[in-house]
């Protein structure tokens, strides 16, 4: 089965700064969903990525999708108090039903500091 | 504000309680998710439903029974649950289900809690 590995699990940056999180997978990547999620609330949808190489930016949040398609990146830029959150990165892949599922990575925790 | 609406938001019940908990959409997916999520963990995949037809059920024990009645609603019935069943239940929605291109959208949850 496929896994996803997320980098860092935890970051706290100041308001402002720049961050990275990292999703890597053990396959090949055939579709690559951002999502963030408040606590105890549901996941919001954020990008999905398909091609290798592909980027994508929304406001200040940018995600690619690395050539090889085994590693995807969530650059957020000038962060800001309302991007704190956990961020989360889900595979889709065919089950062998035909049903296409998501499977996700633990999470990044992100806190900013005012 | 999620297009995916989940009652109630939370509930608390016994371990010989039968509760139901409710989703409902109308973007016009045709496939919707029940996925349950501990706490500091990823959501899991409990089940999925195709064109109101049940297609995957990921060895969920039987206490959880789903419902979907129409293309808009997806119940989840509960009955006799352990207290290690108190998670995040999630609902989701996408256009169809094996259509790669079309990203799941999620409910805001119910917070059970089995005492």
């Amino acid at each position: 089965s496929q896994e996803l590995e997320q980098s860092p699990q935890s970051l706290i940056v100041q308001e402002g700064k720049n961050l990275t999180i990292n999703c890597t997978s053990s396959k090949t990547l055939y579709g690559l969903y951002w999502y963030k999620q408040k606590y105890g609330e549901g996941l919001i949808f954020l990008m999905m990525l398909q091609k290798g190489g592909e980027e994508k930016s929304h406001e200040k949040i940018t995600a690619k999708l690395d050539e090889k398609k085994q590693q995807s990146s969530l650059h957020i830029t000038a962060s800001q108090p309302s991007h704190a959150g956990i961020y989360l990165c889900g595979a889709g892949a065919v089950s062998g039903a035909g049903s296409y599922q998501l499977t996700f990575g633990k999470g990044t925790k992100l806190s900013v500091i005012p | 504000d999620t297009e995916v609406t989940q009652t109630p938001k939370h509930l608390v019940m016994g371990m010989t309680n039968k509760k139901s908990l409710k989703c409902e959409q109308h973007m016009g997916h045709r496939a919707m998710y029940w996925y349950k999520q501990k706490a500091k963990k990823p959501p899991e995949l409990m089940f999925v439903y195709s064109y109101e037809k049940l297609s995957i059920n990921e060895s969920v024990p039987s206490r959880f029974s789903p419902e979907c009645p129409n293309s808009s609603l997806l119940n989840l019935h509960l009955h006799a649950l352990q207290p290690e069943d108190s998670a995040l239940y999630l609902c989701a929605s996408r256009w169809r289900d094996r259509d790669q291109g079309s990203p799941l959208h999620f409910g805001n949850g119910t917070r059970l809690t089995v005492t």
